[in-house]
């Protein structure tokens, strides 16, 4: 069975802080690993995708790795700030384009 | 349009009638995918459409729930004879070509469906 799971399910750090939000995978046949931030009451925002045959994406402030042999996926936060609390949510995109989700990392950013 | 955009944005029905969720796709995109968010089973799978054709329907839940998609563009999900479990959010997708290996999904704001 294809399971997504993420650690830590919630987190609160002080604005300024760098902090890592874990991904891990059961299944290693993957077409690419994606990341998404949602906030209340609104769709989700796509934040980075890897593909299967990367081993990181950087975008601005966000650093996304991937290491397939292993089912594992981070996802770096530089220098947080308040306007990053949301709800990341790491996706696994397998052969046909399905996208299996983990339960997500509720994460807080105090100023 | 610059999004995608679905609609309603709130729905409320009694136990038993029949919904229709509406998914309206960013122009240009082949692909269209629905999902489901509730608070016990967090965001899964439900359908995914390559054009107008559904190649994998394997996340439906049970034969109460369908989904069609015309002109390779609008699509709606139609659940019949709602039960109180099919209460959640309902998240459509769409992506510009499920053949891309970098085939990023676009989401709209959802479909809230509580089901009295």
């Amino acid at each position: 069975k294809q399971e997504v799971t993420q650690i830590p399910a919630a987190l609160s750090v002080p604005e300024g802080e760098n902090l890592v939000l874990n991904c891990s995978f059961t299944d290693s046949a993957i077409y690419n690993l994606q990341w998404f931030r949602q906030d209340p009451g609104k769709g989700l925002t796509s934040l980075l995708l890897i593909q299967s045959s990367q081993r990181e994406q950087t975008s601005g402030r966000l650093n996304a790795s991937l290491d397939k042999s292993s089912g594992r996926s981070t996802l770096y936060i530089a220098a947080s700030q308040p306007g990053d609390s949301a709800t990341y949510l790491c996706a696994v995109c397998y052969y046909g384009n399905k996208l299996v989700f983990g339960a997500g990392t509720i994460l807080r950013v105090k100023s | 349009g610059a999004g995608v955009s679905q609609s309603p944005s709130n729905k409320v029905t009694e136990k038993g009638k029949d919904v229709e969720l509406r998914c309206d796709p960013i122009s240009g995109h082949t692909a269209l995918y629905w999902y489901r968010q509730s608070l016990g089973q967090g965001l899964e799978f439900l359908i995914y459409f390559q054009g107008n054709s559904a190649p994998d329907k394997s996340g439906l839940p049970s034969d109460r729930f369908s989904a069609e998609r015309t002109g390779g563009s609008v699509s709606t999900l139609t659940i019949q004879r709602t039960q109180q479990e099919d209460s959640a959010v309902y998240l459509c997708a769409s992506s510009l070509n499920v053949r891309l290996t970098k085939n990023i999904q676009y989401f709209g704001a959802g479909t809230r469906l509580s089901v009295l």
